[in-house]
């Protein structure tokens, strides 16, 4: 079965400092795609970044970057320049064709920016 | 503008009292999905469609029922709530056929069973 572990519940970090948030995930198959998604206070779900298994490349979307471990199986965000609004829930995601798209979800990591 | 609708935001109901949750999406998406999040929990994905007359269970299905006889609609059914449904529920919608795309989800009910 499919499973993504946020070993965080909870982070917090100085405003403009950087922060990373840890994801791991279990799957057998090789070709599946991962994300990351933002809920703030008020409880919309965005998406901040994706990556394609079969992609090298690490993806960067602005002050958002990820850290993608295929082997280790480790999906990390970095957010470069924290700012206030970046305070939200952040849920790691992961979705693949064999298993109907489904998108499943990590527990969250609570990321607060203080200033 | 893309989106998803779902209403209500809030609902406070008593056990047994059947109740639905609407979900409209202007996107013309084939898949549509619901899940409930549960703190410590994540996202877990309740019912699912492919497309019109086309759905399946997720991994938490029991107590709930939906239906999908328009493309744009996938109503959330609880037909006799009980507490352990108290939660806060996401109707999401993808283009179908690539697990690739981005999710687009609703505002979130927050479901509340006395």
């Amino acid at each position: 079965a499919q499973t993504v572990t946020q070993s965080q519940p909870e982070m917090s970090v100085q405003e403009a400092e950087t922060v990373t948030l840890s994801c791991t995930y279990d799957t057998s198959e090789n070709n599946y795609y991962l994300f990351w998604y933002k809920q703030p206070p008020s409880r919309q779900m965005i998406l901040v970044i994706r990556q394609e298994a079969y992609k090298q490349q690490n993806a960067t979307e602005n002050r958002f970057s990820v850290n993608f471990q295929k082997a280790a199986k480790s999906f990390s965000l970095k957010i470069s320049d924290s700012q206030l609004g970046d305070t939200a829930m952040y849920f790691c995601a992961f979705s693949q064709l064999e298993y109907g798209n489904k998108l499943v979800f990590g527990a969250g990591t609570i990321l607060r920016v203080k200033s | 503008e893309a989106q998803v609708t779902q209403n209500p935001r809030y609902l406070i109901t008593v056990t047994g009292k059947k109740l639905t949750v609407t979900c409209s999406q202007n996107m013309n998406h084939e898949y549509m999905s619901w899940y409930r999040q549960d703190p410590g929990l994540g996202l877990r994905q309740i019912y699912y469609s492919m497309n019109v007359e086309v759905t399946d269970k997720g991994d938490v299905p029991e107590g709930y029922k939906v239906s999908r006889k328009e493309k744009r609609n996938f109503p959330l059914i609880l037909e006799s709530p009980s507490p352990n449904q108290t939660s806060l529920y996401f109707c999401a919608s993808r283009q179908g056929g690539l697990p690739n795309t981005e999710a687009f989800f609703g505002q979130g009910t927050r479901l509340t069973v006395v």
